[in-house]
């Protein structure tokens, strides 16, 4: 089985400080892992994923994830928010010899001017 | 600039009423999903298909949903009767296996059953 957590609903930051995000996992086999951002009335926009290889992942926006795999975590990071990284976050899981694809309960990330 | 669509945008319905959700996923992509959002349930996978081929449609309420792909550029989701708890925005998303492509998402249908 898999599943993912976010153990937090809501993450407040102000404007041009760094932000985590973050996300824990649970799957048997190795992880494909994924965050997905979403704005008001819109549907779910990739950010980034690991697949295999540097644990440190960059993607879209400035933000980047780094893959834990004996703390079985993944949070997602930004060095400086803005106010417009302001939205709901998902974090996601699949399995290496499957694409069934489980999210977590999401994040509010609120950004502060 | 390819994309998932889904149609209608938006649907308010009567409780008893039949409800047809349709999606167009991205072409060359062999994995579509079904989700349902809410705010008391987050993101909730019903169901999806490889290849056409359903693989898991253990999120969904057998009884009155139904997930159908007619063809590689249709995936239907079917609600009969409909009830005034599923109101909810379902996505859409498509993807694929090889080689690990991210799932792209459809804007959403929002179902209101009045």
């Amino acid at each position: 089985a898999q599943s993912v957590a976010q153990p937090e609903d809501q993450v407040n930051v102000a404007e041009g400080n760094p932000l985590t995000v973050k996300c824990t996992y649970s799957v048997s086999g190795n992880p494909y892992l994924f965050w997905y951002v979403q704005y008001p009335n819109r549907g779910l926009q990739f950010l980034l994923k690991y697949i295999t290889g540097d644990n440190l992942v960059k993607g879209s926006y400035g933000f980047e994830a780094e893959f834990n795999k004996s703390q079985t975590s993944f949070h997602l990071k930004k060095p400086s928010a803005l106010v417009s990284d302001s939205a709901l976050y998902f974090c996601a899981v699949s399995r290496q010899d499957t694409d069934k694809l489980i999210f977590g309960t999401g994040t509010r990330l609120q950004v502060f001017p | 600039d390819a994309r998932v669509t889904q149609t209608p945008r938006d649907k308010v319905t009567e409780m008893g009423q039949e409800v047809t959700m349709r999606c167009q996923p991205i072409l060359g992509h062999n994995t579509v999903f079904w989700y349902r959002q809410t705010m008391m349930q987050g993101l909730e996978l019903l169901a999806y298909f490889r290849n056409r081929a359903p693989l898991d449609d253990s999120g969904m309420p057998k009884d009155r949903f139904s997930a159908e792909m007619p063809d590689a550029t249709l995936a239907t989701l079917k609600i009969q009767p409909s009830e005034p708890r599923d109101s909810a925005v379902y996505f859409c998303a498509s993807g694929s296996l090889v080689p690990n492509t991210e799932a792209f998402f459809g804007q959403g249908t929002r179902l209101t059953v009045v």
